[in-house]
């Protein structure tokens, strides 16, 4: 089946500092989606992005479907930004049963 | 705003105990899923339901069943608990045709 490699697989910044995240698949999809869960375990979706780019206040996301791969960019990160952050794709043959990466853990210090 | 809760945050069960795993969402979404979340191994799905009474095995289904008679609600069962099953449960939610998610808190589960 499909595989999903998230790296880094854990990243701690500064306060402020930017990052990005990346995403890559094996095989084609329908679509890729990139949540956050926050400390507490409540996953939350940032973005659902099966090309292209999308910008949500300080994150942006590009998915280059063609390559199999996407990023996710954090700017100027704050505390609340800690978490994990998760990509999950919909292969094409799967009908709407996503498979998600092992996540990105990323500690924003003070 | 979709709302999708879980009966409880926290659960401990023995060994063998039947458990139910509650999950209600209130956006009238057809698609309903059960997932498991192990630190290493991400989140693995286990049932995943697109209509009342619809069912289909995800990736880890073994030892797990699932019933679903109203479109709100989607249960998952443990028939004889076992410690490997100590995990956090996170239920979602979804419009058909490949729709974004949307996740319950999760129901921490430990088994003893």
């Amino acid at each position: 089946g499909i595989q999903v490699e998230q790296s880094p697989p854990d990243l701690i910044l500064q306060e402020g500092a930017n990052s990005t995240l990346r995403c890559n698949f094996s095989d084609s999809v329908n679509n890729l989606q990139w949540f956050h869960q926050n400390p507490w375990g409540q996953l939350i979706n940032l973005f659902y992005i099966p090309s292209g780019t999308k910008q949500n206040g300080r994150l942006s996301a590009t998915t280059v479907a063609t390559e199999r791969y996407s990023l996710l960019y954090i700017s100027s990160s704050q505390t609340t930004d800690s978490g994990v952050y998760f990509c999950a794709v919909d292969p094409r043959n799967r009908d709407d049963k996503i498979i998600f990466g092992k996540g990105t853990r990323l500690h924003i210090l003070p | 705003d979709v709302k999708v809760t879980q009966s409880s945050r926290y659960l401990v069960k023995r060994t063998g105990e039947k458990v139910f795993l509650e999950c209600v969402q209130d956006m009238d979404h057809e698609n309903m899923f059960w997932y498991r979340q192990d630190p290493g191994l991400g989140l693995r799905l286990i049932y995943f339901s697109y209509d009342v009474k619809m069912k289909e095995k995800g990736d880890i289904p073994e030892g797990y069943s699932v019933s679903r008679e109203k479109k709100e609600r989607f249960s998952l069962i443990l028939e004889s608990a076992s410690t490997n099953q100590t995990s956090m449960y996170l239920c979602a939610s979804s419009l058909p045709r490949r729709d974004t998610q949307y996740f319950g808190p999760g129901t921490r589960l430990t088994v003893l």
